[in-house]
C-alpha cells in the first residue's frame, strides 16, 4: 500500500521557523513534492526532492532522506501569509516512460500568529 | 498563459441530476489529473490522461463517474446520477512531458465546488 504521515496542524508566530514533517511508504518512488493551498485555492507547487539532500528556495527549503523515506518542509521567517496548508506528495513510479502520478497527504494546516 | 481553466466554478444541483466539470489544461502539457477535495479523505486522485489517453482510474469512486478527454485542450468529468457524497471540491490540473518542461510541478485549476442536495 502507500501512505504519507504529516502532522495535522501546527502554530508558529511570525518571524520563527516551521518545520513540516513527513514520512512516506509507497511502491516504487521518483521523488517527494511539496504544495501549499491557502484556504479556498488550488494547491501551488513549492519544490521538489528527486535526491537526498536540502533545496532552498528562498524562505523556503525542503529536504529528502531517501533512505528513511522522510522528508520536511522549513519555513523561514514565518509570514501571516504563510498561513495555509501544506501538502507533502510522493510522485510513484509510473513504468516505461511515464512519469507516474502525484499521491498527496492529509496535508498540516500552518497558523501563524502576530 | 491562462493557467488550467475550469468551469463551471461552482455547481449547486440535486440528488440523481447529472453533472459535467469541465477543464481546459496549459497548452503543450502532456498531462491532465482529476482530484477531488474533501475534509474527509483529503485530495484524492481520481484519473489520470498522458496525450489524452487514460492511463490510471483506479481513484474513480464508481461507475457512475467517468471521465473523457477528446483532445489535448479539453476534458471532462461527469458524475451520472450524482449523490450527495459527491459534494467536494473537484480539481484540475496539468502538467509538461518528460521532454517538454519541469515535469515535477503540476498546475492546478482553481476547482470547482460542487454541491448535491
Amino acid at each position: 500500500g502507500q501512505s504519507l504521515e504529516q502532522p495535522s496542524e501546527v502554530t508558529a508566530v511570525e518571524g520563527a521557523i516551521v518545520q513540516i514533517n513527513c514520512t512516506y511508504q509507497t511502491s516504487g518512488f521518483y521523488g517527494l513534492s511539496w504544495y501549499q493551498q491557502h484556504d479556498g485555492g488550488a494547491p501551488t507547487f513549492l519544490s521538489y526532492n528527486a535526491l537526498d539532500g536540502l533545496e532552498e528556495t528562498g524562505r523556503f527549503s525542503s529536504f529528502l532522506s531517501r533512505s528513511d523515506s522522510y522528508g520536511y518542509l522549513l519555513l523561514q521567517e514565518l509570514q501571516m501569509k504563510d498561513s495555509a496548508s501544506y501538502f507533502c506528495a510522493v510522485r510513484e513510479f509510473g513504468g516505461s516512460s511515464n512519469t507516474g502520478k502525484l499521491i498527496f497527504g492529509q496535508g498540516t494546516t500552518l497558523q501563524v500568529k502576530p | 498563459d491562462a493557467g488550467v481553466i475550469q468551469s463551471p466554478r461552482h455547481e449547486v444541483t440535486e440528488m440523481g441530476q447529472e453533472v459535467t466539470l469541465r477543464c481546459k489544461p496549459i497548452s503543450g502539457h502532456d498531462y491532465l489529473f482529476w482530484y477531488r477535495q474533501t475534509m474527509m479523505r483529503g485530495l484524492e486522485l481520481l484519473i489520470y490522461f498522458n496525450n489524452n489517453v487514460p492511463i490510471d482510474d483506479s481513484g474513480m469512486p464508481e461507475d457512475r463517474f467517468s471521465a473523457k478527454m477528446p483532445n489535448a485542450s479539453f476534458s471532462t468529468l461527469k458524475i451520472q446520477p450524482s449523490e450527495p457524497r459527491d459534494s467536494a471540491v473537484y480539481f484540475c490540473a496539468s502538467r509538461p512531458g518528460i521532454r517538454t518542461g519541469n515535469y515535477n510541478e503540476q498546475f492546478f485549476g482553481p476547482g470547482t465546488r460542487l454541491t448535491v442536495l
